[in-house]
């Protein structure tokens, strides 16, 4: 059974670009979370998808846009990067359960540098 | 506004050096607490849940437990394997703590 998947592993951006971010969730779940982790910090919720509509967002700028597909994969869209958007990009992905979900599993993330 | 508190920031072991990690909240109407692991340059690892005070459990060496205000992470007789950063993160809203920065000494 394959855990989260995201791609790609690593990515050099230069600063005004655009990036898109992949996930494929854990077989089961159906519900996609975003964060994002600088170094040295707890990771940031960015924001969630469940039956491909973004439910919950944390504080981040409009620039960070997502999707959500049929199958449950997910991606995340950055606009407009700026040098401070270098970051480690997770992926998690649960199962919704009432009002709130189940346990995440975490993809390994996506190392994102702008320059 | 809700918070997940995590002490210390780093912890260093000497190996079979017993101690614990803590995680305090403030969050309305907790629905469970998560323990994660989280190795350097890669995605956290899935540790416990725990959803009602007075609940524990354990894994090997780790044993958590949960009040209605704060979290613990017991470690006994730690292993170098078991250096890594430890996060908590509240089920609501899946805030995280900053982490505590385990290093066992062999």
């Amino acid at each position: 059974d394959a855990g989260v998947t995201q791609s790609p592993t690593h990515l050099i951006k230069t600063r005004g670009q655009q990036v898109t971010l992949r996930c494929s969730p854990k077989s089961g779940h159906d519900t996609v979370s975003w964060y994002q982790q600088a170094l040295g910090q707890g990771p940031q919720f960015i924001f969630q998808y469940y039956e491909e509509e973004e439910r919950q967002r944390g504080n981040f700028p409009d620039r960070f846009s997502g999707h959500q597909f049929p199958n449950y994969s997910s991606e995340l869209n950055v606009n407009a990067l700026l040098l401070g958007d270098s970051a480690l990009y997770l992926c998690a992905s649960s199962r919704r359960r009432g009002t709130g979900n189940t346990e995440a599993f975490f993809g390994q993330g996506t190392r994102l540098t702008v320059v | 506004e809700d918070q997940v508190t995590q002490s210390p920031e780093a912890l260093r072991l000497q190996e079979g050096e017993s101690s614990s990690l803590n995680c305090s909240y403030t969050v309305s109407g907790l629905r469970g607490l998560f323990w994660y692991r989280q190795d350097p340059g890669k995605g956290p690892e899935f540790l416990f849940t725990l959803y009602s005070a007075g609940e524990e459990k354990e894994k090997e060496r780790l044993k958590a437990t949960l009040t209605k205000k704060e979290s613990f992470l017991h470690i006994t007789a730690p292993k170098p394997e078991d250096s890594a950063t430890y996060l908590c993160a509240v089920f609501n809203k899946f805030y995280f703590g900053s982490g505590t920065k385990l290093n066992v000494k062999p």
